[in-house]
Parts: structure tokens; C-alpha cells; sequence
């Protein structure tokens, strides 16, 4: 069974410009998890989706950030504008049902 | 705000012995916990989880859970140098993560 797949595995750009993140769950979860790790800090929650419904964005930082799940199958996660403090490392995760998350490798943004 | 705290360490113990991580909450309401393994550059990887109070042990690994103290910890008998990591430990369903504590086991 393939894992939680994410691409690019890294992406360097620089201010002002946009990037999106896609995220390939595992087949047949309907939930997929966005996180993030800024240097130094925790992993931290930006949202949820339960097929292509958004459960939970409570985590999302600013509206310079969108996220989607057309169909119900892999996301996007967009920044647009690009900001200095948006660089760390981008995890997906998903599960199905209440079952536990699994992560992919993560996105590591770097803005310049 | 709720929030997960573990010591970041570096915990180092020698090859066979047991390593101790331990991590505290501060929502008395939580349910779920959750132990992740990270090597540098990887993934997340889930090694435990625990929804009960008590323990639960699945191989080398053993998962203690004490809600009334609010602390989640995890044992790692016969450490072995594969084990050096980062260690995760993680709350609920939108986890709330600790910042880690690396793990090195010396030969």
C-alpha cells in the first residue's frame, strides 16, 4: 500500500511569489490533515478535510493560504502571496475514519 | 490554548538499556495519544497509541497513560541504536504536537 505522498519535497521562492503544495492521501481515506513546522517550533494543526469538505481551518494563519480537495481524492495547499515567516515544513497526513494519521515526508519551503 | 510539552533532551542512553520519554498535557478532556518517531528528513511515523488509562505494550514499545496526572509516556526496552530519533508525542484528532525529544542510544 503506498504511503502519503507530497510534492515537491522541497521548493525555494522568493517574497511575493505564490507555491502550491499537493498532498496524494493514502487510497480510501477520507480524512487528510495539513500541518506545518516553522524552525524551532511544534508541528501545528492548519486543517482538516473530510472528503472535499473542510472540517476544521481553524489552523490556517492567514487568507494568504488556501487549500482544496476537489473530488475528494488529493489536495492543494496554495500561498499567495509568499511570506518570509511562511518557510518551514509542510506535513500531510490522513486516516480513515477515527483511525490513527499517517504522515507523508513533508514540503520543506524556504521563502527568500 | 491547549498545548503538549515534552522535554526536547537529548536523552541518550546505552544500547540495551530502557529509554523513558514523557510528555504532559494541559486539556484534562483529551482522549486520544498518540507516539510518533521522526528521523531527520522523514516522516512521522506512528509507533503507539493510547486511549485508556494504564498500559499498553505492542513489542519493545510500552505506552502509559495517566489522565488524572495528565501525562502520556512511552517506554523503549532493549533500546537499539535504529531507535535514535526524535520522538513525537501527539493529543486528539486536529493533533496538537509536543516540540519532540531526540533519543540517541550509544553503542
Amino acid at each position: 500500500e503506498a504511503g502519503v505522498t507530497q510534492f515537491p519535497s522541497h521548493s525555494v521562492i522568493e517574497k511575493g511569489q505564490t507555491v502550491t503544495l499537493r498532498c496524494d492521501p493514502i487510497s480510501g481515506h477520507d480524512n487528510l490533515y495539513w500541518y506545518r513546522r516553522v524552525m524551532g517550533k511544534e508541528i501545528k494543526f492548519l486543517l482538516h478535510f473530510v472528503k472535499e469538505s473542510k472540517q476544521d481551518e481553524s489552523g490556517m494563519p492567514n487568507n494568504r493560504f488556501l487549500a482544496e480537495r476537489t473530488g475528494g481524492t488529493y489536495s492543494t495547499l496554495k500561498v499567495q502571496p509568499a511570506e518570509l515567516e511562511d518557510s518551514g515544513v509542510y506535513f500531510c497526513a490522513s486516516s480513515q475514519g477515527n483511525q490513527p494519521q499517517h504522515f507523508g515526508d513533508g514540503t520543506r519551503l524556504s521563502i527568500l | 490554548q491547549k498545548e503538549v510539552e515534552q522535554n526536547s533532551g537529548p536523552l541518550s542512553v546505552p544500547e540495551g538499556a530502557i529509554a523513558s520519554l514523557n510528555c504532559t498535557y494541559s486539556d484534562r478532556g483529551s482522549q486520544s495519544f498518540f507516539w510518533y518517531r521522526q528521523y531527520s528528513g522523514k516522516s512521522p511515523e506512528l509507533i503507539m497509541f493510547i486511549y485508556s488509562n494504564g498500559d499498553k505494550e505492542d513489542g519493545r514499545f510500552t505506552a502509559q497513560l495517566n489522565k488524572a496526572s495528565q501525562y502520556v509516556s512511552l517506554l523503549i526496552r532493549d533500546s537499539q541504536p535504529s531507535d535514535s530519533a526524535t520522538y513525537l508525542c501527539a493529543v486528539e484528532g486536529n493533533l496538537i504536537f509536543g516540540k519532540g525529544t531526540k533519543l540517541s542510544v550509544k553503542p
